[in-house]
């Protein structure tokens, strides 16, 4: 079945460590997104990706990293210069035909703590 | 700049009574709008779109939601709702002008069916 898959699901880590975080779509999407969820904040754009070797930074991107190297592939990292990363993250991308709507598939997402 | 409002965070509601999940939205260009469900420890999908035409517009499992564009509105219907329902729900605009690239989230409701 196609889908986005993120991993791991659950991450621990300690202050001070990168960390990140997998995001495999195998949609044949085009663009894709990491969100940050945070409880009573709904979602904020962290960087998205229109095409591979291109990314643009979201609302919030300071203290993280992306890469697209791979159509299929957009990993994040959540670097120690990030200053509250225990959140819920959420990895997106959108179809062709319908991309310019907004119109958004996620992936199940991954739950970081920092310890 | 735009900007998407959930009225309530929180909505209990006895099993097989109607609800409404209420959202409000600001923006200087025309929107497409959307409407997400989130179970715990998932990611989003999508329920049910507004992109043109007809302003009712409604899903597989009962839900129904109406765009009001003199109200900027587009508030979440169903008239009977089942325990399964419960989950929390986001509202997202996305403005016509920006690719969709650029969807805002709603901080989220979340419903809670009660047997």
């Amino acid at each position: 079945d196609g889908g986005i898959t993120q991993s791991p699901k659950y991450l621990f880590r300690k202050e001070g460590q990168n960390v990140t975080l997998s995001c495999e779509q195998n949609l044949n999407h085009d663009a894709m997104y990491w969100y940050r969820q945070d409880p009573g904040q709904g979602l904020r754009l962290i960087y998205y990706s229109q095409i591979v070797n291109d990314f643009q930074k979201g609302d919030i991107a300071e203290g993280y990293s992306v890469s697209r190297e791979k159509k299929e592939s957009f990993p994040l990292t959540v670097t120690s210069a990030q200053k509250n990363p225990t959140a819920f993250y959420l990895c997106a991308s959108t179809h062709p035909r319908t991309g310019g709507s907004g119109e958004l598939f996620f992936g199940e997402g991954s739950r970081l703590t920092v310890l | 700049a735009q900007s998407v409002t959930q009225l309530d965070s929180q909505v209990p509601v006895f099993e097989e009574a109607p609800v409404e999940l209420r959202c409000n939205y600001s923006s200087s260009v025309s929107v497409y709008l959307f409407w997400y469900v989130q179970y715990p420890n998932q990611g989003l999908q999508l329920l049910l779109k507004y992109l043109s035409g007809s302003t009712l517009v409604e899903s597989i499992n009962g839900f129904e939601a109406e765009f009001n564009k003199s109200q900027t509105s587009f508030h979440l219907r169903k008239p009977s709702v089942h325990i399964s329902d419960t989950a929390e729900y986001f509202c997202a605009v996305t403005p016509s002008n920006t690719g969709g690239f650029k969807t805002i989230f709603g901080a989220g409701t979340r419903l809670f069916v009660k047997a």
